[in-house]
């Protein structure tokens, strides 16, 4: 069956660069994309970037310049990368498929940005 | 960016019907979704593409809508669909509404 999981560090000091990991299983990298999608506490869902299944990539304008979103086909895995991590940054971090919609979502990663 | 507006909760009673709304800043054509996101769960999507029901959900939820109106309509509302709903739009990149809030009496 379709699953989706997250990895990565639950804490992230200001300034650093936060790396995520979402391992798919059930299906291919090279016949569905992949979006990471963020949210914060109490608030409203935010797309963050998607690894399209042809390998090219697309960005949340707000985040581009910190933002950088890779695949591995042979491990089944996307990677997130982000720069210049800041306290408003703190959230669930989720990676979700894409046919038509985000059809199938990952439990999500807590990632909290505090010194 | 397309910003989508919602009504931040409703409560209704079981059984009642009960329709969200969301409004978008500008047209997505028909390329809105809804989600239905019950506390410390990831979202679950409900409807693709403004009135299409996904895989296993209760035919009680259907959708509405299109260019910048929609709608999501609950009938029955039952007790198990305590949660919060949001809208998404891909016609112009991806993004999402704040979310309304379901409670029931």
């Amino acid at each position: 069956q379709v699953q989706l999981k997250e990895s990565g560090p639950g804490l992230v000091q200001p300034s650093e660069t936060l790396s995520l990991t979402c391992t798919v299983s059930g299906f291919s990298l090279t016949s569905y994309s992949v979006s990471w999608v963020r949210q914060p506490s109490g608030k409203g869902p935010e797309w963050m970037g998607r690894m399209w299944y042809d390998g090219d990539t697309a960005y949340n304008s707000a985040l581009k310049s910190r933002l950088s979103i890779s695949r591995d086909t042979s491990k089944n895995q996307v990677f997130l990368k982000m720069n210049s991590l800041q306290t408003d940054d703190t959230g669930t971090y989720y990676c979700t498929r894409e046919l038509r919609a985000f059809d199938y979502w990952g439990q999500g990663v807590m990632v909290t940005v505090s010194s | 960016d397309t910003v989508l507006t919602q009504s931040p909760a409703l409560a209704v009673s079981p059984g009642e019907r009960v329709s969200i709304s969301c409004r978008a800043s500008e047209g997505v054509n028909s390329y809105m979704h809804w989600y239905q996101q019950k506390p410390g769960q990831q979202p679950k999507l409900l409807i693709y593409k403004a009135s299409n029901l996904a895989s296993g959900v209760p035919a009680r939820f259907s959708g509405s809508g299109s260019g910048t109106d929609f709608t999501l309509t609950i009938d029955p509302v039952e007790a198990d669909d305590t949660a919060t709903y949001f809208c998404q739009q891909s016609w112009n990149d991806d993004t999402f509404g704040a979310g309304t809030k379901l409670e029931l009496k």
